[in-house]
């Protein structure tokens, strides 16, 4: 089982409509998680982080985190072809930092 | 900006050669990782330093693959000698780490593209 788990997608979503893109982990001492997104040949870049249970707000995008079910999710409303890229989850564990593989997001027009 | 820095943006060489990469982290920032990016293996980790000490380097070739930090502003990467499978993008990133885990963002550098004929 890998520590940081993403559907590599690609997920096709229509251009307005809400993408949700989900992360399992492993490492239950993991206290901080981090979505990036990649654009490509590009570095990935931060779009939102997350410490405590719930969901996080910022924009279009939300982040959720639920520690006892180990998974973190992002979702992008109102979608935009500008999102199309590949999201990258990171898991900020106890000396161990894991990258998901990335979900590949395509918003059609 | 502040900004990870690293050098060359592309390197062409030759199997066989000898390949250094470098990354100046961003001031302050004590945590600095290697990483290679392919299309078929996304984001792998290769080295992890805190504090310049090598924390993992367990996703490294050890017996081509070296990575030091000789000093708190440069990180380096090493191959010898170099295959054609290790072409790929090498990023570098830098943080900042309090009580042993990641609670502020990574910041990344453009990456070292390198092709191996």
């Amino acid at each position: 089982q890998k520590e940081v788990e993403q559907n590599s997608g690609p997920l096709s979503v229509p251009e307005g409509a809400i993408a949700s893109l989900n992360c399992t982990y492993s490492d239950r001492g993991s206290q901080s998680f981090f979505w990036y997104r990649q654009y490509s040949g590009k570095s990935p870049e931060l779009i939102m982080f997350i410490y405590s249970n719930g969901d996080k707000e910022d924009g279009r995008f939300t982040a959720q985190l639920n520690k006892a079910s180990q998974y973190v999710s992002l979702l992008i409303r109102d979608s935009q072809p500008s999102d199309s890229a590949t999201y990258l989850c990171l898991s900020g564990g106890y000396q161990k930092v894991t990258f998901g593989t990335g979900t590949k997001l395509q918003v059609i027009p | 900006d502040a900004r990870v820095t690293q050098t060359p943006r592309h390197k062409v060489t030759e199997m066989g050669q000898e390949v250094t990469m470098r990354c100046q982290p961003i001031l302050g920032h004590n945590t600095v990782f290697w990483y290679r990016q392919t299309m078929m293996q996304g984001l792998e980790l290769l080295a992890y330093f805190r504090n310049r000490a090598p924390l993992d380097d367990s996703g490294m070739p050890k017996d081509r693959f070296s990575a030091e930090m000789p000093d708190a502003t440069l990180a380096t990467l090493k191959i010898q000698p170099s295959e054609p499978r290790d072409s790929a993008v090498y990023f570098c990133a830098s943080g900042r780490e309090k009580t042993g885990t990641l609670n502020e963002k990574l910041f990344f550098g453009s990456g070292t593209q390198l092709s191996v004929l």
